[in-house]
């Protein structure tokens, strides 16, 4: 049990676009999901916390209006990064928040590459 | 506020010999404690927590953890190194109600044939 899942796995884009990642609790309901942005040989960089039906809260530092973020259901939280350039390339981790085992459960990662 | 300090960002054991990470935190109230294994382009995997039952805590993999709080100390050990055990840990503490992670630096783990 406390599966969470991320799609993409890896993705390439061009300079300006906008690239949308997904993070799925797959067997349990998360009111609360967490990005992280993880750069090579470092640790995790909370980017912000996802609250279901509500605005998330992101860290000092990090743009809101880059990094937009939605949660829309108990189970689904999605990062968009907006008009991207090649500095936000990046290894995007999401946790989800089981509330029973008061544990944080990790995706697999998404590797965003962008030219 | 709360605060990881993982001492050695390198750790380098034989096969077959005891693994020991070091994890100290600091926490203004009690904490729960989580050590996290990360393998090469993968997210984290949870290794094993504390949340204030059991001060000796076993996880997956024959890894094990004890709680010392007069030491604030959080340390992660395994009798009997493997090959696969060559990877990234990472201690977290989050405070009682608060469900926000702080990570120390982490410790990469090399296992030597």
């Amino acid at each position: 049990g406390a599966v969470v899942s991320q799609h993409p796995s890896w993705v390439i884009c061009k300079s300006g676009t906008s690239v949308k990642i997904e993070c799925r609790s797959l067997d349990f309901q998360a009111t609360t999901m967490f990005w992280y942005r993880q750069f090579p040989k470092q640790s995790l960089m909370l980017m912000a916390t996802s609250n279901e039906g509500s605005k998330a809260t992101y860290e000092q530092g990090v743009e809101k209006d880059k990094f937009l973020i939605n949660h829309a259901s108990l189970t689904l939280s999605t990062l968009t990064v907006t008009s991207a350039h090649p500095e936000d390339s990046s290894f995007y981790i999401c946790s989800a928040h089981e509330t029973s085992q008061e544990t944080q459960y990790f995706g697999p990662g998404t590797r965003l590459l962008v030219l | 506020a709360q605060s990881v300090t993982q001492l050695g960002s390198h750790v380098s054991v034989s096969e077959g010999a005891l693994v020991l990470l070091r994890c100290n935190y600091s926490s203004s109230v009690p904490p729960y404690l989580f050590w996290y294994v990360q393998y090469p382009n993968q997210g984290l995997q949870l290794l094993l927590k504390y949340t204030s039952a059991a001060t000796l805590v076993k996880g997956i993999n024959g890894f094990e953890a004890e709680f010392k709080k007069s030491e604030t100390s959080f340390h992660l050990t395994k009798p009997s190194a493997h090959m696969s055990d060559a990877a990234e840990y990472f201690c977290a503490v989050s405070d009682f109600g608060n469900e926000k992670l702080t990570f120390g630096t982490g410790t990469r783990l090399t296992i030597i044939p």
